[in-house]
Parts: structure tokens; sequence; C-alpha cells
């Protein structure tokens, strides 16, 4: 089975300060993992996937295979982050339609 | 434009009153999926898609049918919506190699 867990269901930092937030999957499966973002009463939108290794509005996310980790990190946080903020899994291999979402952090980022 | 149509918006119906949720993407993408929102739980899956008359369920499909007999269109039918289907849903495609791109979302109320 897959599973995402997001420990923190809220997160506040001040302007500047760096931000983490965590999410870790169980999977014995080549997952691909993602973060999504979505703003207040907007949409869900893709800000990142471990195989592209972007760097999108100063985020970073590493795949620790490891520690069965994807966090999501920004050195200095601004206002406008403040969102709630999604890792999802999708199993690559024979399920390329599902995708399987944690259930969220709320980041709030204080002026 | 690239995107996925959700129509309606907002809707608010009776007790057993047969609704559909549509939604359409021009992208010409293989995989389609519908999501539920709820404070607490995050996404869950109800149905997805991965090609034309192909269909799978989800992790809550109780009391939802979805059909895909075009490409570009995968309405989700509550034939007899009771007040827990009350949720935000989204619909949403993807090519199966990025992520999903999401709908804007359907606040459905049943009372």
């Amino acid at each position: 089975a897959q599973r995402v867990t997001q420990p923190e269901k809220l997160l506040s930092v001040f302007k500047g300060a760096p931000v983490e937030l965590k999410c870790n999957y169980s999977y014995s499966g080549s997952p691909e993992l993602f973060w999504y973002v979505q703003y207040s009463r907007q949409r869900l939108q893709l800000l990142l996937r471990h195989i592209s290794r972007e760097s999108i509005k100063g985020f970073t996310a590493d795949l620790n295979k490891g520690e069965t980790s994807f966090h999501l990190k920004k050195p200095f946080a601004q206002e406008e982050d403040s969102a709630m903020y999604y890792c999802a899994l999708s199993d690559r291999g024979s399920t390329l339609g599902r995708l399987y979402f944690g259930r969220g952090t709320q980041l709030t980022v204080w002026p | 434009e690239a995107q996925v149509t959700q129509n309606p918006r907002y809707l608010i119906t009776v007790t057993g009153k047969k609704l559909t949720v549509t939604c359409s993407q021009n992208m010409n993408h293989e995989y389609m999926s519908w999501y539920r929102q709820d404070p607490g739980l995050g996404l869950r899956q109800i149905y997805y898609s991965m090609n034309v008359e192909v269909t799978d369920k989800g992790d809550v499909p109780e009391g939802y049918k979805v059909s895909r007999k075009e490409k570009r269109n995968f309405p989700l039918i509550l034939e007899s919506p009771s007040p827990n289907q009350t949720s935000l849903y989204f619909c949403a495609s993807s090519s199966g190699f990025d992520g999903y791109t999401f709908g804007s979302g359907t606040r459905l109320t049943v009372v």
C-alpha cells in the first residue's frame, strides 16, 4: 500500500526564516514524489516533482530513499508562501492513474 | 490555454436528487481523476481513469459513479446524494509523465 505522511497540520514561521515541510512516504516500488500548493480558495498547483530537481519559488525538495522522505525546504520564507502544501506520491509502474496525497500542511508566514 | 474545466463551481442540492459534475480537459491527457477535499483529511481519490472506457475505484468510491466515453470528458455522477457527500471536489488530468493538472473545484452542499 502507498502512504504519504505529513506530520504537521499547521506550521508557522516569520518572514525571512527558513521553513521545512516534512513528508514521509511508505512504498515498496519506484515512487514519484510531488509537492502541490493550494493558495487560499484556489486550485492545486504543481510546485515540484522530484525527478526534475527544480527550484520553484525558492523551494527545493530532495528525495531521500534511505529515510523515505521528501521534505520541502525554503531558506527564506515570504508572506506570499502562506498556503496549504500537499505531498503526493505516484507509482510510475502499473497504476499511473493514481496519485496519493498526504493530509496537507497549512503554512503561515507572519510578517 | 491548457486547462481542466469543472462545472458548476458551486452547487447546493437536496438529499436524493441526482446530480452530475462535469469535467473537461483540452490537453489530450489519458489520465483523469476525481478527488474530494475535506478539512483534516486532505485529498482522497474517488475514481480515476487511465483511458477511454477504462475506469477504476479510488479510495472513497461509495456513492459515486463516473464514465469516460470520450478522452476529454470525465463526469462525476451522484445518483442519490447524501449530506456526507458535502465536500469540495476536484477533477484532474495527467499525461502520465507529469503530475496532475487540477480544475478549479466544485463546492457541493447536500442538505
